[in-house]
């Protein structure tokens, strides 16, 4: 079975730096997707970058990038000049590329809340 | 946009009482979620619909059941709640394009807290 794992629970940024959360991911297959979701506190989760495995290209998203290391399944986000909206809650995701059985099922790593100090 | 919408953003029940949380989508989307979000544990999905009056069992289905009537709304339904029920309570829908493509990225409501006494 798939796991996803985020071992910083919290982390903190000073405003106009760069900050890189960790996740990590176990999976036997070869071709996935994977996911950053942020949820502020108090508002609804939204989507932040994706990332599909058979493409070599990391993933950018104006501030927000990727390092996507298939080998070392590391796939980490880097959020480049901070600001006060980047708080919140990241979540790290996957999801198989194939559909085995009647859903789609997306498997979420425990969080990192980033917190952005001014 | 798409517009993931939950009935109540707080709720507050008594142990054994019978609880309804609605979910709402207004892009026409197939599938629909049910998550649990517990901290240091993520989410963890109760149940899954992939179509009107379709549902299948997520990873944590126990003590939850679910209802849909119609495409747009699904429901969660606590048929006796229990304090270990008290959680954040979200709900997601994705488009499905058909065949054996990959679904469409899943959009979340704004969850709902649900604390049970």
């Amino acid at each position: 079975a798939q796991t996803v794992t985020q071992s910083q629970p919290e982390m903190s940024v000073q405003e106009a730096e760069t900050v890189t959360l960790s996740c990590t991911y176990d999976t036997s297959e070869s071709d996935y997707y994977l996911f950053w979701y942020k949820q502020p506190p108090s508002r609804q989760m939204i989507l932040v970058i994706r990332q599909e495995a058979y493409k070599q290209q990391n993933a950018t998203e104006n501030r927000f990038s990727v390092n996507f290391q298939k080998a070392a399944k590391s796939f980490s986000l880097k959020i480049s000049d901070s600001q006060l909206g980047d708080a919140a809650m990241y979540f790290c995701a996957y999801r198989s590329a194939f559909m085995k059985t009647s859903y789609d099922k997306v498997i979420f790593g425990p969080g990192t809340s980033l917190s952005v100090i001014p | 946009d798409v517009k993931v919408t939950q009935s109540s953003r707080y709720l507050v029940k008594r142990t054994g009482e019978k609880v309804f949380l609605e979910c709402v989508q207004d892009m026409d989307h197939e599938n629909m979620f049910w998550y649990r979000q517990d901290p240091g544990l993520g989410l963890r999905l109760i149940y899954f619909s992939y179509d009107v009056k379709m549902k299948e069992k997520g990873d944590i289905p126990e003590g939850y059941s679910v209802s849909r009537e119609k495409k747009e709304r699904f429901s969660l339904i606590l048929e006796s709640a229990s304090t270990n029920q008290t959680s954040m309570y979200l709900c997601a829908s994705s488009a499905y394009p058909g065949g054996w493509a990959v679904t469409d990225t899943q959009y979340f409501g704004p969850g709902t807290r649900l604390t049970v006494l």
